[in-house]
C-alpha cells in the first residue's frame, strides 16, 4: 500500500536555529500533502496544506513566515520551522493521499517528528 | 465536514471484540467515514472506511447504519498491540482530515 516517509523522526537543536523536515510519497504521486502538528495529549491540529508547484495554504494561526513549506516534486513536500524556539516543540506530521487512485482513497501518514528546542 | 462524536475512552479484555462506536448526525450525502488509530508516538494508521455500505478488511469491520448518522468500528479479536487512540472522520473524499479526539482503546490481559 501508499507509504509515507518523513525524516527526521526525532531532532533535537538550540532555541534559534532552524530544523527542515522532509516528507515522501515512496510509492506514488502527490500534488497535495498535509502537515499537522500535535501536543502532547491532544489531537492532530493541522497547519497547512502543501501545493506542489504553488504557495503553501496556511490555517489560521499558523504563520506563514515561520513554518516555511516547499512542494518542489510530486514526491517531496518540506517543511522548515525557522528560528524555533521551546513552544515550537512538537510532534510534527504529514500526510498524503494517491493522486491516480480514486477520490475517496484514504490519506495516509508519515511516523511524524519530534522536535525538541532546547 | 461533518463533526464526529466519541467516548473519551473504553476497555477491551484481550481476545475479545472491541466495538468502538462514532456518532456522525450532521454526515452529508457525499461524505465518507474514516477511521485511523495512532499508537502511541507514531503517525496515524488508516484502517478503513465506507460511505454506506458495511466494509471488512484484515484489521477490521465497518458497521454503518441505515441512516448514515453513526457507525461502529469493530475489531473481531483485539490484542495488547491494539492498544491506541481510534479516530473516526467524516469526509469529503481527498480533502484533508480534521480529527476530534477520538477514542483511546485500552486492551487488557
Amino acid at each position: 500500500g501508499a507509504v509515507v516517509s518523513q525524516h527526521p523522526s526525532w531532532v533535537i537543536c538550540k532555541s534559534g536555529t532552524s530544523v527542515k523536515i522532509e516528507c515522501r510519497s515512496l510509492d506514488f504521486q502527490a500534488t497535495t500533502m498535509f502537515w499537522y502538528r500535535q501536543f502532547p495529549k491532544q489531537s492532530l491540529m493541522l497547519m497547512a496544506t502543501s501545493n506542489e508547484g504553488s504557495k503553501a495554504t496556511y490555517e489560521q494561526g499558523v504563520e506563514k513566515d515561520k513554518f516555511l513549506i516547499n512542494h518542489a516534486s510530486l514526491t517531496l513536500s518540506t517543511l522548515t520551522v525557522t528560528s524555533a524556539h521551546p513552544e515550537d516543540s512538537s510532534f510534527y506530521i504529514c500526510s498524503a493521499r494517491d493522486q491516480r487512485t480514486v477520490s475517496n482513497q484514504p490519506q495516509h501518514f508519515g511516523d511524524g517528528t519530534r522536535l525538541s528546542i532546547l | 465536514d461533518a463533526k464526529t462524536t466519541q467516548p473519551p475512552s473504553m476497555d477491551c479484555a484481550e481476545g475479545r471484540a472491541a466495538n468502538l462506536p462514532c456518532n456522525h448526525s450532521t454526515i452529508s450525502g457525499n461524505e465518507y467515514v474514516y477511521w485511523y488509530r495512532q499508537i502511541h508516538s507514531q503517525g496515524p494508521q488508516y484502517i478503513i472506511h465506507g460511505l454506506k455500505n458495511n466494509e471488512t478488511n484484515e484489521m477490521a469491520s465497518l458497521i454503518i447504519t441505515e441512516d448514515r448518522k453513526s457507525s461502529t468500528l469493530i475489531l473481531p479479536h483485539a490484542t495488547l498491540r491494539d492498544t491506541a487512540v481510534y479516530y473516526c472522520i467524516v469526509n469529503n473524499a481527498g480533502n484533508m482530515l480534521t480529527f476530534g479526539g477520538g477514542t483511546r482503546l485500552m486492551v487488557k490481559p
